[in-house]
C-alpha cells in the first residue's frame, strides 16, 4: 500500500516562474491538505481540499497561491511569479476520513527560488 | 486559536539515556488531540505517537510515551533508551477542526542530537 506521493522531490525555480507541486494521496484518502515550513521553522497549515473542492484555505496567501484536488488526478499547489520567499518545503498529507486522528504526510517537495 | 509552545529549541543527549521533549498547548476546545511527529535530516515528516483529550491512558508507542498532563496543557514526549538514530527534529502539534476536518497546528520544533 503505497504512502503519499509528491513529485517534484525537489524543485528549482528562477523568480517569476511558475511552480507546481503535485501530490497524491494515500489510495482511498480523499481528504488532503497542504503544509508549508520555511526553514528553521514548525509546518504550518495552507489548505485542506477534498475531491473537487476547497474546504478551508484560510492558511494560503492571498495572491500567486492557488491549490486544486480533481476528480482524476493529484491535488496540484500552484505558485505564480515566484519569489525568494516562496522557497520552502511543502508537504501533503492525506486522511480517509475528515475527523480521522492522523495524517499522514508525503516526504515533501524542496522549493529552491533563485 | 489554538497554540503549541516547544521551550527546547535544541537538546543534548548520552546515547541509551531517557530523553523528555516539552510540549505545553492552549486551547478552548473540550476535545482535541496531540501528535508527535519526528522529522530526520532527509525532511520526511514521521508520525510518532497521537493522545486524544478523551484518553485516559497516556499514549506509548515501542520506545515512545506521552506524557499528557490535561490540567497542565502539556503533553510532552518520552523516548527511553536512546539511539543514534533517534537524532532529529521533533514537532509536537494539536489537531484543530475546521467544519469536520482536522488541520494541524505546529510547534517550532526541538532538535535532538543523541551523543554517542
Amino acid at each position: 500500500n503505497a504512502g503519499v506521493m509528491q513529485n517534484p522531490r525537489h524543485l528549482v525555480r528562477r523568480r517569476g516562474q511558475e511552480a507546481r507541486l503535485r501530490c497524491s494521496p494515500m489510495k482511498g484518502h480523499s481528504h488532503v491538505y497542504w503544509y508549508r515550513q520555511l526553514p528553521e521553522e514548525g509546518l504550518k497549515f495552507m489548505v485542506y481540499l477534498q475531491k473537487e473542492n476547497i474546504i478551508d484555505e484560510s492558511g494560503m496567501p492571498k495572491e500567486r497561491f492557488s491549490a486544486e484536488f480533481p476528480k482524476e488526478g493529484p491535488s496540484i499547489l500552484r505558485i505564480q511569479q515566484v519569489v525568494r520567499g516562496d522557497s520552502a518545503a511543502y508537504f501533503c498529507a492525506s486522511s480517509p476520513l475528515p475527523a480521522s486522528d492522523t495524517q499522514y504526510f508525503g516526504p515533501g517537495t524542496r522549493l529552491t527560488v533563485l | 486559536a489554538q497554540k503549541i509552545t516547544q521551550t527546547q529549541p535544541g537538546m543534548f543527549v548520552q546515547e541509551k539515556e531517557a530523553v523528555t521533549l516539552d510540549c505545553t498547548y492552549d486551547t478552548s476546545d473540550q476535545s482535541y488531540g496531540l501528535f508527535w511527529y519526528k522529522q530526520p535530516s532527509s525532511g520526511e515528516m514521521i508520525f510518532l505517537i497521537y493522545q486524544g483529550s478523551y484518553d485516559e491512558q497516556n499514549a506509548t508507542e515501542g520506545r515512545y510515551s506521552l506524557n499528557f498532563q490535561k490540567a497542565r496543557k502539556s503533553a510532552n514526549l518520552v523516548i527511553s533508551a536512546s539511539q543514534l538514530g533517534d537524532s532529529a527534529m521533533y514537532f509536537c502539534a494539536m489537531r484543530e477542526a475546521i467544519q469536520g476536518a482536522q488541520k494541524l497546528v505546529f510547534g517550532q520544533g526541538t532538535r535532538l542530537t543523541i551523543n554517542p
